[in-house]
């Protein structure tokens, strides 16, 4: 069954450095987004992805955040200058624009700021 | 703007008793919504989605149920067992804008042997 894949798993980095994390979405799946989760808090929008351009940003999702469809494949979110409170997992989602348009999840990537 | 609300944040019941969980939402014009499982440190793995224009859904022991006007949603877990033991979080999408989920804080439930 497709899924959607996530890399790395577990991303330890400095303040003040850039990340890049990366998510595969279901091949045949046009809409990507991109949520977060901070440890002990709910699960958060950050940006959804259509037509190589973002439809939708959160509050959240502030100059400090891109978002990247570098190849037919490849979906990444970077953020340029990690801080502290950026420490959270990153969920990563894809859909197909018909029917239900049901939004299928990755496992996750756990950023780590230290 | 939509607030999802999961009561109780906590659970622990004996192994084989049956279970509800509450779920509530303040805007009613909701596109669907998805209840999710998610053990400590993973992933969110869907359980059941129902559409606004449903009542419920069921797979196995799960049972997922959905009131649009009064914005509720129970998910009921039959003859609970250890492997049940995760959070459970609800999710709902609104017609206005279903890219979107809007998430509880989630419901910890501890099945014990």
């Amino acid at each position: 069954e497709p899924e959607v894949t996530q890399t790395p798993s577990h991303q330890v980095t400095q303040m003040g450095q850039e990340v890049i994390l990366r998510c595969v979405p279901i091949s045949n799946h046009l809409y990507f987004y991109w949520y977060r989760q901070i440890l002990g808090q709910k699960v958060e929008f950050l940006v959804s992805f259509y037509n190589n351009e973002i439809s939708e940003k959160s509050e959240i999702f502030d100059d400090q955040f891109s978002v990247e469809r570098p190849d037919g494949s490849n979906f990444t979110l970077k953020i340029r200058s990690t801080k502290l409170e950026d420490s959270a997992m990153y969920f990563c989602a894809s859909s197909i624009p018909k029917g239900i348009h049901e939004q299928f999840f990755g496992p996750g990537t756990r950023l780590t700021v230290l | 703007k939509q607030e999802v609300t999961q009561i109780p944040a906590a659970l622990s019941v004996p192994e084989g008793e049956n279970l509800v969980l509450n779920c509530s939402f303040t805007d009613s014009a909701i596109y669907n919504l998805q209840w999710f499982r998610q053990d400590p440190g993973k992933g969110l793995t869907s359980l059941l989605l129902i559409q606004s224009s449903q009542r419920e859904q069921t797979s196995g022991r799960l049972n997922a149920s959905l009131d649009k006007s009064s914005g509720r949603s129970t998910l009921y877990i039959a003859a609970s067992q250890p492997g049940d033991s995760a959070t459970y979080l609800c999710a709902v999408r609104r017609v206005y804008n279903f890219n979107k989920f809007y998430f509880g804080s989630g419901t910890k439930l501890n099945v014990k042997p």
